[in-house]
């Protein structure tokens, strides 16, 4: 069982739509959480990082975590064609991070 | 600033060759990554570096080397590259990861 499972994709949702990402991992030690959008053929980008139990906003992002479910979601509100690119979730425990393999999103317009 | 840079960008290499990942950082982190990914995949943790003068293996070192030259650099070598090797390689500085524009290697 891969230690961090993200909702297998490709997503696509109307512009303007609330896209939700979906992440699921397996050790209970990690302590940190990252989303990191990556278009076509460029490097990551960190989107948000959350710590702690519940709902972390970011402009249009809105992170949430539940420890107890080992569960991390990234909602993206009004979504828009810029944000097509595939979303990766990361779980890090002592400093190492460690990747699922990504959702790609498709907005259109 | 420009944050993380990795050189060459692109490489091809002929099965049994060897070559350095150079990658460097001008933000002052402690921590450095490499990973590679490839296509349709995740990320995978080659190695890292907490701090300068430490490195730590990741889920894949087979078939590699690191050297952390100072807190700013940190190289990838491969010794013999074989075709699994093909793929693109990330550096990245940081807790956070802020990844540099990466390195497309061919190995035939």
């Amino acid at each position: 069982q891969k230690e961090v499972e993200q909702n297998s994709g490709p997503l696509s949702v109307p512009e303007g739509a609330i896209a939700s990402l979906n992440c699921t991992y397996s050790d209970r030690g990690s302590q940190s959480f990252f989303w990191y959008r990556q278009y076509s053929g460029k490097s990551p980008e960190l989107i948000m990082f959350i710590y702690s139990n519940g709902d972390k906003e970011d402009g249009r992002f809105t992170a949430q975590l539940n420890k107890a479910s080992q569960y991390v979601s990234l909602l993206i509100r009004d979504s828009q064609p810029s944000d097509s690119a595939t979303y990766l979730c990361a779980v890090n425990d002592a400093g190492k991070s460690t990747f699922g393999d990504g959702t790609t999103l498709t907005v259109k317009p | 600033n420009a944050g993380v840079t990795q050189t060459p960008k692109f490489q091809v290499l002929k099965t049994g060759q060897s070559m350095t990942l150079q990658c460097a950082q001008d933000m002052n982190h402690n921590s450095m990554y490499w990973y590679r990914q490839d296509p349709g995949m995740g990320l995978r943790l080659i190695y890292y570096s907490a701090s300068e003068g430490t490195t730590d293996k990741g889920e894949v070192p087979n078939g590699y080397n690191v050297s952390r030259l100072n807190k700013r650099e940190f190289s990838l070598r491969l010794e013999s590259a074989a075709p699994s090797q093909t793929s693109v390689y990330f550096c990245a500085a940081s807790y956070e990861q802020y990844f540099g524009p990466g390195t497309r290697l061919t190995v035939t």
